[in-house]
């Protein structure tokens, strides 16, 4: 399998505890995004690398929240000490920079479940 | 600020009916990127199209077509024919055009059901 790969495809876990979310992009791609998308609703942009360099953060992503891609190939996203408003599916994306047929490619997601 | 609006939050029709998805968006960019994905129920989103705002030729892919009205800033998709299979939640999204990066801009999807 080629395409974006996520995991997990589920997590559930008790508010107060620290979750973290991994995303394997597709192979040679440099950038890579995290959007969170809540039932009925698109996603929203959270976050993207260029590499290993994280260029911008959505004000949706409070103090809680922390990505990485130290190596600039796989990525991490944690959530610290969960919220029930922080239950969603979590979507990662990964593109090529440049061309003028530049697109994202999206994982499954992993939802997240605060109880 | 951006803004994606697809007022219909469900349709329904019967196989091989035509259905057109509505999109109307607000920016204040010049320039920007339209697109439409499909979620099928898997969650992967699926990469339709994209179109640039300079670009208002309206695309054919099969029994895909989109109509770009930048006058009324729309951006209008339309399966022909449709199938089971087309059954899935379709979203409108807008990206303004910095160093390329994609920061889509979602509207709420719709939701189409196509019934046998």
């Amino acid at each position: 399998d080629t395409g974006v790969s996520q995991d997990p495809r589920h997590k559930i876990t008790k508010r107060g505890q620290n979750v973290t979310f991994r995303c394997d992009p597709i192979s040679e791609h440099n950038r890579l995004y995290w959007y969170r998308q809540t039932l009925g609703q698109g996603p929203e942009f959270l976050t993207y690398f260029q590499n290993e360099a994280q260029l911008e953060k959505s004000r949706l992503l409070s103090d809680r929240f922390s990505a990485e891609r130290p190596k600039g190939s796989f990525s991490t996203l944690e959530i610290q000490r969960t919220e029930q408003g922080d239950s969603a599916m979590y979507l990662c994306a990964s593109s090529v920079l440049g061309g003028s047929n530049e697109k994202l490619f999206f994982g499954s997601g992993t939802q997240l479940s605060v109880l | 600020a951006q803004k994606v609006t697809q007022a219909q939050t469900e349709i329904s029709v019967v196989e091989k009916e035509d259905v057109t998805l509505d999109c109307v968006y607000e920016t204040r960019d010049t320039t920007y990127y339209l697109f439409w994905y499909k979620q099928p129920p898997s969650g992967e989103l699926v990469f339709l199209i994209r179109r640039n705002s300079f670009d208002e030729q309206n695309e054919i892919s099969g029994r895909y077509s989109w109509n770009f009205q930048k006058s009324t800033s729309s951006f209008n998709f339309t399966i022909t024919a449709s199938q089971v299979v087309d059954s899935a939640v379709y979203f409108c999204a807008l990206s303004p055009i910095i160093q390329g990066a994609q920061k889509l801009v979602f509207g709420q999807g719709t939701r189409l059901t196509i019934n046998p």
